[in-house]
């Protein structure tokens, strides 16, 4: 696909259980961000791999929360037993990643809608 | 205190309007700046892209950036209801590999 893609769009899992959420990063790109927005608020910072390795992992907010990207494309964000305050919109975003003075927009997905009952 | 402040609105206006959309910062590390803007159930979507202090202009958009205020701001010219949108600021510190920082966003819709 042309842009980021995000499965699924909307999970609703019971408090404890154990979910994971997709992002197809853009072809390509070698710079992968997951981004967390609550209702009203803008994104937050979660993690950001460059290649296969998470380069910073600043943003996770415990150990609940965990993120791969083996193959340097797809990534995955683990969350282990869910709370309720980790509803939310997940949201990835990929660049091209290079350094220097090049613009390197992070383009997003349209978000995976996590609801924790 | 939130390293980037902006006023969540909702901030409702007549079609053709101009929109003023502004950003505080405080953080001096801070060197490009971005607004996105994010339609109902969507992801962002960059809109304006600038480094230096001063104004770039795209179209009816016009993004001007004050780093000895620490403040940015999004003008918008001749508004259209397609316009209406959640408008966010964002911020890093470097041009790759470095986290946004956004705004709360704030939401804007363009009566006709």
């Amino acid at each position: 696909g042309a842009g980021v893609s995000q499965t699924p769009s909307n999970k609703v899992t019971e408090k404890g259980k154990y979910v994971e959420l997709r992002c197809d990063p853009i072809s390509g790109h070698t710079a992968l961000y997951w981004y967390r927005q609550s209702l009203g608020q803008g994104p937050e910072f979660l993690i950001y791999f460059q290649g296969t390795g998470a380069a910073d992992d600043s943003g996770l907010p415990n150990d609940r929360f965990f993120a791969v990207r083996p193959e340097g494309s797809v990534s995955t964000l683990k969350i282990q037993r869910t709370e309720r305050g980790d509803s939310a919109v997940y949201l990835c975003a990929s660049s091209r990643g290079t350094g220097g003075e090049v613009n390197t927009e992070a383009f997003f997905g349209q978000g995976t809608r996590l609801t924790v009952v | 205190q939130k390293e980037v402040e902006q006023d969540p609105g909702p901030l409702s206006v007549p079609e053709g309007a101009i929109v003023s959309l502004n950003c505080t910062y405080s953080n001096s590390a801070f060197q490009y700046f971005m607004w996105y803007r994010q339609y109902s159930r969507k992801g962002p979507e960059l809109l304006m892209y600038t480094y230096s202090s001063g104004n770039k202009e795209d179209g009816r958009f016009t993004a001007q950036v004050d780093k000895s205020s620490k403040y940015i701001s999004l003008f918008i010219r001749d508004s259209q209801p397609s316009d209406s949108a959640t408008y966010l600021c964002a911020m890093s510190i470097e041009t790759s590999g470095s986290r946004l920082t956004f705004g709360e966003g704030t939401q804007l819709t363009v009566n006709p």
